[in-house]
């Protein structure tokens, strides 16, 4: 079946420009994850959300991030007024949530370069 | 969330096994054990896990002792295809702040 889809799969962008990252989760997927990862480096937590709501939205790195998800599917993650520590990749990943070891599936991410 | 410490990086050769081992000394009671495959400009894919014991799948074996205080990714007979970055995570799915730390880093040479 089909896997968790990012679009775009890149984005370069300028400095002070607001960008929107989006994310299909796979079907029937009530847990949605929003990560980031520069170069050669872990994964970073953004935001999580369970059906629509995000009970946690302490991994954001500052005000100019804000991310949505509606009808319990799609997300959309947006950076305000980007900056060039903004350049990134930019990995969601979806799992069934409610069932104590559920993996996650992630997407190939969206590479974002703010110039 | 049970925090993890794993090799930073480990080498090895075409047809030969590497053993990968994660440290997770408070682990609790309900977490699970996960590995997580990661190729470059990929999202990472899961790839095994367990609770207790031993579990084998087409990819790898993940074996945990009783006290569940570490766990070990085997992977058999790699190829030059499984040079990846290999990840370890311990919770469940309420921990949603899941670490993912540096990795493991495997590289296969022929």
């Amino acid at each position: 079946g089909a896997g968790v889809s990012q679009s775009p799969s890149n984005k370069v962008t300028e400095k002070g420009k607001d960008v929107e990252l989006r994310c299909d989760p796979i079907s029937g997927h009530t847990a949605l994850y929003w990560y980031r990862q520069s170069l050669g480096q872990g994964l970073e937590f953004l935001i999580y959300f369970q059906g629509n709501s995000a009970p946690d939205k302490s991994g954001l790195p500052s005000d100019r991030f804000s991310a949505e998800r509606t009808g319990g599917s799609v997300s959309t993650l947006t950076i305000q007024r980007t900056q060039q520590e903004d350049s990134a990749v930019y990995l969601c990943a979806s799992s069934l949530g409610r069932v104590d070891n559920s993996p996650l599936h992630f997407g190939n991410g969206t590479r974002l370069t703010v110039t | 969330l049970a925090k993890t410490t794993q090799p930073i990086s480990m080498d090895s050769y075409e047809g030969q096994e590497v053993n990968i081992t994660c440290s997770h000394n408070n682990i609790a009671t309900n977490d699970y054990i996960t590995w997580y495959q990661q190729f470059p400009s990929q999202g990472p894919r899961f790839i095994i896990q367990g609770y207790k014991t031993k579990v084998t799948n087409e990819v790898a074996s993940l074996f945990i002792p009783a006290d569940r205080k570490s766990s070990t990714l085997s992977l058999p007979r790699v190829s030059l295809s499984d040079t990846a970055v290999y990840y370890c995570l311990v919770g469940t799915s309420n921990d949603y702040k899941l670490s993912f730390g540096a990795g493991t880093t495997v590289t296969v040479r022929a």
